[in-house]
């Protein structure tokens, strides 16, 4: 079955100074990676997502994500961070792009000025 | 861009009664919508896949017969919650499919209090 790990809860870091959000991964074949953001009481924003190619996406606000094949990680960064993008976090998996996307449990980032 | 229209974005009812969430795609025809559930500081979990014209497929451990759902077009689905009691509340997300971009397009969620 597929699932992915998102292993941190709460990530805080200083306005200004590069955050990193980890997800790792477990799904037979090429999945299809993605990485979403949600604010209070709202859905959810797509940010970017990965298919196949380039393993560095760039996606909405700044951000990025690394795909590591052999370690199974879509880690997101970026690389200054903002008070601005403090929010929830989820990344999500569908092993064929057009299935039910498969969610981690999100984690919190917390940009601190 | 794509954009899901998602409504009422939160009601309050009695317990007993029944609440229905509408889900639209505005600009492009959604061939399936999913339907999500979030409980507080949780991730959101699938429900239910609804492909436009034929019944919802839904997960083990969701009762049909509560969570009511229906695709009569696509560009609409609806989630209907039967005698609701205070154990739905919850939030509740639906995600409308497409191929191609982004591919999920998620509504804006509803917030669903049973009183």
């Amino acid at each position: 079955a597929q699932s992915v790990a998102q292993p941190e809860d709460q990530v805080n870091v200083a306005e200004g100074n590069p955050l990193t959000v980890k997800c790792t991964y477990s799904v037979s074949g090429n999945p299809y990676l993605f990485w979403y953001v949600q604010y209070p009481n709202r859905g959810l924003q797509f940010l970017l997502k990965y298919i196949t190619g380039d393993n560095l996406v760039k996606g909405s606000y700044g951000f990025e994500a690394e795909f590591n094949k052999s370690q199974t990680s879509f880690h997101l960064k970026k690389p200054s961070a903002l008070v601005s993008v403090s929010a929830l976090y989820f990344c999500a998996v569908s092993p064929l792009g057009n299935t039910p996307l498969v969610f981690g449990k999100g984690t919190r980032l917390s940009v601190i000025a | 861009g794509a954009v899901v229209s998602q409504h009422p974005s939160w009601v309050i009812c009695k317990s007993g009664t029944s609440v229905k969430i509408e889900c639209r795609s505005l600009d492009f025809q959604a061939t399936t919508m999913f339907w999500y559930r979030q409980f507080p500081k949780q991730s959101l979990m699938l429900m239910a896949t609804s492909n436009e014209g034929s019944k919802a497929t839904y997960e083990q451990g969701v009762e049909k017969d509560k969570f009511l759902i229906n695709h009569a077009s696509l560009t609409l689905s609806t989630l209907t919650v039967t005698s609701a009691h205070p154990e739905d509340s919850s939030f509740y997300i639906c995600s409308a499919f497409r191929t191609g971009a982004n591919g999920y397009t998620f509504g804006s969620g509803t917030r669903l209090t049973v009183v």
